[in-house]
């Protein structure tokens, strides 16, 4: 079946500007988390969903990310005023309850 | 805290030449282990979970093993295909909780 999938692959942005990525589950996955990478480092966790409900967003480095999953299913990462320091490869992941992660192949983001 | 840390960070083998990587934690409380493997531009994919010490999982060329403070991911006679980032990541409560990562072995294999 269909895995995570995550739009756009790249994103490039100026500093300042604002952007917007999408993750889209796999079916019926009631849980949805967010992570960042940085080049030579592992995924760090920034927020998690179960079911519509931000049920941890205690990885979100300040207030100006923000994530939001309306319906359940997708859910899209918001970054406002975007910093060169933001620059990094955002992964989404799903499971089911309990359940084994399974990751997206991540939008690089690049802030110039 | 709760911290993984993996070793060594690069290793360079020649095809057939079996070797392990490590993976040392320190947690209030395991609730999983997980192995991933990670292509260069795309995302981790799963390879293993282990819930106890003495637990161990095997997949092809590789051999996951764990105990109460840390996991090693065996390669038994490594081909080039192999070569990828390996992430290690634990899960401390239970339920749909985040993983806290490790930084990653960087393994080349060389034909």
């Amino acid at each position: 079946g269909a895995g995570v999938s995550q739009t756009p692959s790249n994103k490039v942005t100026e500093k300042g500007k604002y952007v917007e990525l999408r993750c889209d589950p796999i079916s019926g996955h009631t849980a949805l988390y967010w992570y960042r990478q940085s080049l030579g480092q592992g995924p760090e966790f920034l927020i998690y969903f179960q079911g519509t409900g931000a049920a941890d967003d205690s990885g979100l480095p300040n207030d100006r990310f923000f994530a939001v999953r309306p319906e359940g299913s997708v859910s899209t990462l918001k970054i406002q005023r975007t910093e060169r320091g933001d620059s990094a490869v955002y992964l989404c992941a799903s499971s089911e309850p309990s359940g084994t992660q399974y990751f997206g192949p991540g939008t690089r983001l690049t802030v110039l | 805290e709760d911290q993984v840390t993996q070793s060594p960070e690069a290793l360079r083998l020649q095809e057939g030449e079996s070797s392990s990587l490590n993976c040392s934690y320190t947690v209030s409380g395991l609730r999983g282990l997980f192995w991933y493997r990670q292509d260069p531009g795309k995302g981790p994919e799963f390879l293993f979970t282990l819930y106890s010490a003495g637990e161990e999982k095997e997949k092809e060329r590789l051999k996951a093993t764990l105990t109460k403070k840390e996991s090693f991911l065996h390669i038994t006679a490594p081909k080039p295909e192999d070569s990828a980032t390996y992430l290690c990541a634990v899960r401390t409560t239970s339920g749909n909780t985040p993983l806290v990562f490790g930084k990653g072995t960087r393994l080349s294999v060389i034909a």
